[in-house]
């Protein structure tokens, strides 16, 4: 259990609204990532931040936007939320142990957009 | 760039018989690669990992799978599939701290 927690786990929300998911982790781990997942992609990477205030963009980041103010949250933002963000959200961290880049996943958030 | 390429985005195995789930990679480094499972409506868990060494690696509930370079494979194979190994598989291979995903095998075991 890499000690990582998701919420909400479960939204519904209509077109155009703004929503906040936020994940939070317990070990003080540096990487943070945010994937959705959808059936025949596999997960996609969003965004990733490598530190306080340090983000980047991954595969699929239009439309979406992210904060990470202290180390223990992650903070995936849509800022109107459409149809074709109606996903499962992944959460994960870097366990950065023994050099390898193996990575741990939160529960997940299932959002749709209506 | 990395990429990888899952074969079979569904695999129906009898219970006992063979679990082969394939996983071809192209990379531009020498990659890390990983099986992860996922079962219903719950995370993704690792299942097992290469990183340098023997090419053959073990993972959990008796999966492993075996490294080819000259082949860009890594292929997932159980000896005996039991009902509680149907869930879905992902491969990944990763270039520093990226992972790059296959599009997942959901595997089917019959009783």
């Amino acid at each position: 259990d890499a000690g990582i927690t998701q919420s909400p786990r479960h939204k519904v929300t209509e077109t155009g609204t703004p929503v906040t998911l936020r994940c939070h982790q317990t070990e003080n781990h540096r990487y943070m990532y945010w994937y959705r997942q959808d059936p025949g992609h596999g997960l996609r990477l969003i965004h990733y931040s490598y530190g306080v205030k340090d983000t980047d963009k991954g595969e699929v980041s239009d439309g979406y936007s992210v904060s990470r103010s202290k180390t223990e949250d992650f903070l995936l933002t849509l800022e109107s939320a459409t149809s074709s963000q109606t996903s499962v959200y992944f959460c994960a961290i870097t366990s950065g142990t023994g050099g390898f880049h193996e990575q741990f996943f939160g529960p997940g958030t299932r959002l749709t957009v209506l | 760039a990395q990429s990888v390429t899952q074969l079979g985005s569904h695999v129906s195995v009898s219970e006992g018989a063979l679990v082969l789930l394939r996983c071809n990679y192209s990379s531009s480094v020498p990659p890390y690669l990983f099986w992860y499972v996922q079962y219903p409506n719950q995370g993704l868990q690792l299942l097992l990992k290469y990183t340098t060494g023997a090419t053959l690696v073990k993972g959990i509930n008796g999966f492993e799978a075996e490294f080819k370079k000259s082949e860009t494979s890594f292929h997932l194979t159980k000896p005996s599939a039991h009902m509680s190994d149907a869930a879905e598989y992902f491969c990944a291979v990763s270039a520093g701290n990226m992972l790059t995903f296959g599009g997942g095998t959901r595997l089917m075991v019959k009783p």
